[in-house]
């Protein structure tokens, strides 16, 4: 099956400055990929996605590349706001007869020190 | 905007009891999902649900564990006898059809078994 890697696991930046999360799938017949945001006590919120066919894509101050032959995602998140402290998921996603079962990472906790 | 609801919020119960997670998806969704999330965990794929019977399920979806959609609203998941190591937080998602098939998750109901 799917095997989600995620890092860093934790994650501080100042004001103002970029963050990064780096994702790697195992598996190559994945073509989904979404990102996450969880807030304490909350269910986990889209935030951008990406499918197999794009490379990249911009969402404001969201990024997030696609590099399928590395099997490499990534989400940037510039002029980081403290707002943007959370638990951040990346996954992997395999459409299969119309469904579709999502394979998270880790998480990534991201604190914005003001 | 739709969202997914969940109830309760939180349950307590003692091993071996039976409890019931209920979730309301988004009103045109088709398919339904139950993940659930040990505390600093990932959160991991329990079913998923289509068309009034289970598309795919995890080995953590033993025996114990039943889905249900007992009318056109609510999707609920059921646990027999829990165990300790049931106490987490799960979560129910659901997505649309087509090319739109992005899960959305709902706030989430934190099980705690004793």
């Amino acid at each position: 099956g799917e095997n989600v890697e995620q890092h860093p696991s934790t994650l501080s930046v100042q004001e103002g400055d970029s963050a990064v999360i780096k994702c790697t799938y195992s598996d190559s017949a994945s073509n989904y990929f979404p990102w996450y945001k969880q807030e304490l006590g909350k269910g986990p919120q889209l935030i951008i996605d990406i499918r197999s066919n794009v490379g990249e894509k911009k969402d404001q101050r969201i990024a997030v590349t696609l590099n399928k032959t590395a099997k490499h995602f990534s989400l940037h998140i510039t002029e980081t706001q403290p707002e943007d402290s959370a638990v951040y998921f990346c996954a992997a996603s395999l459409s299969s007869g119309g469904y579709q079962k999502v394979t998270f990472g880790i998480g990534t906790k991201l604190q914005v020190i003001p | 905007e739709p969202e997914v609801t969940q109830t309760p919020s939180h349950q307590v119960t003692q091993m071996g009891q039976e409890v019931i997670l209920r979730c309301v998806p988004i009103s045109n969704h088709l398919y339904f999902y139950w993940y659930r999330q040990i505390l600093g965990q990932k959160v991991e794929f329990l079913v998923s649900f289509y068309n009034n019977e289970i598309s795919e399920k995890s080995e953590i979806f033993d025996d114990q564990f039943s889905v249900e959609r007992p009318d056109g609203s609510n999707f609920t998941l059921k646990i027999r006898s829990t165990k300790l190591e049931d106490s987490a937080m799960y979560f129910c998602a659901s997505s649309g059809t087509g090319s739109e098939r992005t899960q959305y998750f709902g706030p989430g109901t934190r099980l705690l078994v004793l």
